[in-house]
């Protein structure tokens, strides 16, 4: 089974550029999850997706950052324009029901984003 | 307000001996408990789980125990093997909420 794929891995920008973030999870996971990872902190949802649909939103500042999941598959988050407190490592994350009583959440690499 | 706190950034284990990381959470709603380890330049990878109904489950070296009324879990792995040494995120949620919160992590490190 491949995994969570995101792309790029590195992206180093100047304050007030774009950016923009692929995933694709893994084959069949109906949730797909974009989390944001602060250097010493752990990762902190930003959106949820139940197919091409968005659940939760509520942690994404939407007067920078999109996000949209167009067929149900993969993915794009952007960042228009980018601040310098938006580096971070972005987490792209698929989720899957292991059994009656057990879940968790397939990660990607991540995308570390620098912005200078 | 965070409701998953790990409050040893840090810890070092000799190789053989047993590691215990340890994590509190505050929101009574939480019934699931996931860790997961992650080594530099990698995602998070799915290490175990407990859910609410047990106070213990095993995979292998691992093991998570649950104190509900403490609102406390802990991860011993034994023995610490050098493989070992990754960052370490206790996570929570309800389960079917389908939303993970995450602690801060901490960093283990295994000494040969």
């Amino acid at each position: 089974e491949a995994g969570v794929a995101q792309s790029p891995r590195y992206k180093i920008i100047e304050k007030r550029q774009s950016v923009a973030f692929w995933c694709n999870p893994i084959s069949g996971h109906a949730t797909l999850y974009w989390y944001q990872q602060i250097l010493g902190q752990g990762p902190k949802l930003l959106i949820q997706f139940q197919n091409n649909g968005v659940v939760d939103d509520s942690q994404l500042p939407k007067d920078r950052f999109s996000a949209e999941r167009l067929k149900g598959v993969d993915s794009t988050l952007k960042i228009q324009p980018a601040k310098l407190e938006d580096s971070a490592v972005y987490l792209c994350a698929s989720r899957r029901v292991l059994s009656l009583y057990q879940e968790t959440q397939y990660f990607g690499p991540g995308t570390r984003l620098l912005v200078l | 307000d965070q409701q998953v706190k790990q409050n040893s950034p840090s810890l070092s284990v000799q190789e053989g001996r047993i590691s215990i990381l340890n994590c509190d959470y505050t929101n009574s709603m939480f019934d699931y408990f996931l860790w997961y380890k992650k080594y530099p330049a990698e995602g998070p990878t799915f290490l175990i789980s407990i859910s609410s109904i047990k106070d213990k489950n095993e995979d292998g070296r691992f093991t998570v125990f649950l104190n509900k009324s403490a609102k406390h879990l802990s991860l011993h792995i034994v023995p610490s093997q050098p493989g070992d040494s990754a960052v370490y995120f206790c996570a929570a949620t309800n389960f079917g909420n389908e939303k993970l919160t995450f602690g801060t992590g901490t960093r283990l490190t295994i000494i040969p």
